[in-house]
């Protein structure tokens, strides 16, 4: 149990366009999702938090308009790279904590986004 | 603030032979802590955490960890290393109360396992 994925795994994309990718509990309700920016050999940052129904709350440093996450449902998050830019690319991963395991977040597999 | 070090960067070892990768924290009051481990190009994978009670901690694939709270210390330790454990391992700490849940996580160490 306490699956967490990702679509798309890998996303290429020309500089100044958007690009969503999706993180999904399959088998919980997600009360609270994170998502995070790993550079290469490096460790992961928190980005945001977000709780369903609710605005996200940005890390210091983390532009909001540039990554817009939305938290629609218990199951589902999105974070939207607008306008991406070549330094915007890095991997994504996002975690999911649940109502019964609350001590614990539940990672997905990551998004490799590549701008151009 | 809460933090975690990660001392070493890369850890080599022989196949068979024990390992250990080392790690400590800092935060208020009482910790909880995970380590995950990561291959290339894929997300965490989680291996185990501590809360609460025994200080010995045992996980997935024969991996285990001990809780020193006098010296703020939660190293990984496993008693016979295999090449397929070569891998990118973080230790992340998180408070037990407040800080909404959010999780600090290490620098991360390379583990290289030869024969």
């Amino acid at each position: 149990g306490a699956v967490v994925s990702q679509h798309p795994s890998r996303v290429i994309c020309k500089s100044g366009t958007s690009v969503k990718i999706e993180c999904r509990s399959l088998d919980f309700q997600a009360t609270t999702m994170f998502w995070y920016r790993q550079f290469p050999k490096q460790s992961l940052m928190l980005m945001a938090t977000s709780n369903e129904g609710s605005k996200a709350t940005y890390e210091q440093g983390v532009e909001k308009d540039k990554f817009l996450i939305n938290h629609a449902s218990l199951t589902l998050s999105t974070l939207t790279v607008t306008s991406a830019h070549p330094e915007d690319s890095s991997f994504y991963i996002c975690s999911a904590r649940s109502r019964t395991r609350p001590n614990e977040q539940f990672f997905g597999p990551g998004t490799r986004l590549t701008v151009l | 603030a809460q933090s975690v070090a990660q001392p070493e960067d890369q850890v080599n070892v022989a196949e068979g032979n024990p390992l250990t990768v080392k790690c400590t924290y800092s935060v208020s009051g009482n910790p909880y802590l995970f380590w995950y481990v990561q291959y290339p190009n894929r997300g965490l994978q989680f291996l185990l955490k501590y809360i609460t009670g025994d200080n010995l901690v045992k996980g997935s694939y024969g991996f285990e960890a001990e809780f020193n709270k006098s010296q703020t210390s939660f190293h990984l330790k496993k008693p016979s290393a295999l090449v397929s454990d070569s891998a990118l391992y973080f230790c992340a700490v998180r408070a037990s109360y407040g800080g909404g849940n959010k999780l600090t996580f290490g620098t991360g160490t390379q583990l290289k396992v030869e024969l």
